[in-house]
């Protein structure tokens, strides 16, 4: 268990509809990334946030959006779904000064966009 | 531009050894991780290395050779549950993490 939450686990709806996934990050770490990673691909960088603020942008699509909370927890936005947005998304969490920006992950939210 | 290059996908025989590559070119170096990834699963951190040489953990080690761009994942007595894709990832100059595409190991018995 790596300390990083993610809800929901399993999440099915249709496409042009709009979803929040969520990330509690590892208590103490301040960076939280968001990835996707569709059926046997690579893992996909969209976002990170470190204490509130955005750091880093990827290849994050204009319908997907995301955000860190004072609490540290982040959610992510996918807005206008289309079939290709199913997928696995993962969020990630580090804290710089430990262990060197070592990236630690949730168990992943799995979406289906039917 | 970043690139990292990895094998797509290598073939090894359960009790055997295998060595896994991972090639890079990035602005910059700040370090260089290995992730194991079981199919529908969370990336798990296995090694970091920043200076060159050998890290041994048990029975995987990770070699970083910085001149070269080039580093390798070793996996010794192979077993099934090692059956996974091995992701070979980069911190760059702005500490960003540059990942390649990741090595799906696959162990017969």
């Amino acid at each position: 268990d790596s300390g990083v939450t993610q809800t929901p686990k399993h999440l099915i709806t249709a496409t042009g509809q709009r979803v929040t996934l969520r990330c509690s990050p590892r208590s103490g770490d301040l960076s939280v990334y968001w990835y996707q990673q569709s059926l046997d691909q690579g893992l996909q960088f969209l976002i990170q946030y470190y204490n509130g603020e955005e750091r880093a942008k990827g290849n994050i699509l204009e319908r997907f959006s995301a955000q860190q909370f004072p609490d540290l927890h982040s959610e992510l936005n996918l807005s206008s779904l289309e079939l290709g947005d199913s997928a696995l998304y993962f969020c990630a969490s580090s804290s710089p000064g430990t262990d060197i920006n070592t990236q630690y992950f949730g168990p992943g939210t799995r979406l289906t966009v039917l | 531009g970043q690139n990292i290059d990895q094998p797509t996908e290598m073939t090894a025989t359960e009790g055997a050894i295998v060595q896994i590559n991972c090639t890079y070119q990035t602005s910059g170096f700040n370090g260089l991780f290995w992730y194991q990834q079981h199919a529908g699963e969370a990336p798990t951190f296995l090694s970091y290395n920043v200076l060159d040489g050998l890290e041994e953990k048990g029975r995987f080690s990770s070699f970083l050779s910085r001149s070269k761009g080039y580093s390798y994942l070793l996996l010794k007595e192979l077993q099934m549950k090692d059956s996974a894709s091995y992701l070979c990832a980069v911190l760059d100059s702005n500490y960003q993490l540059i990942w390649g595409a990741g090595t799906k190991l696959i162990i017969k018995p």
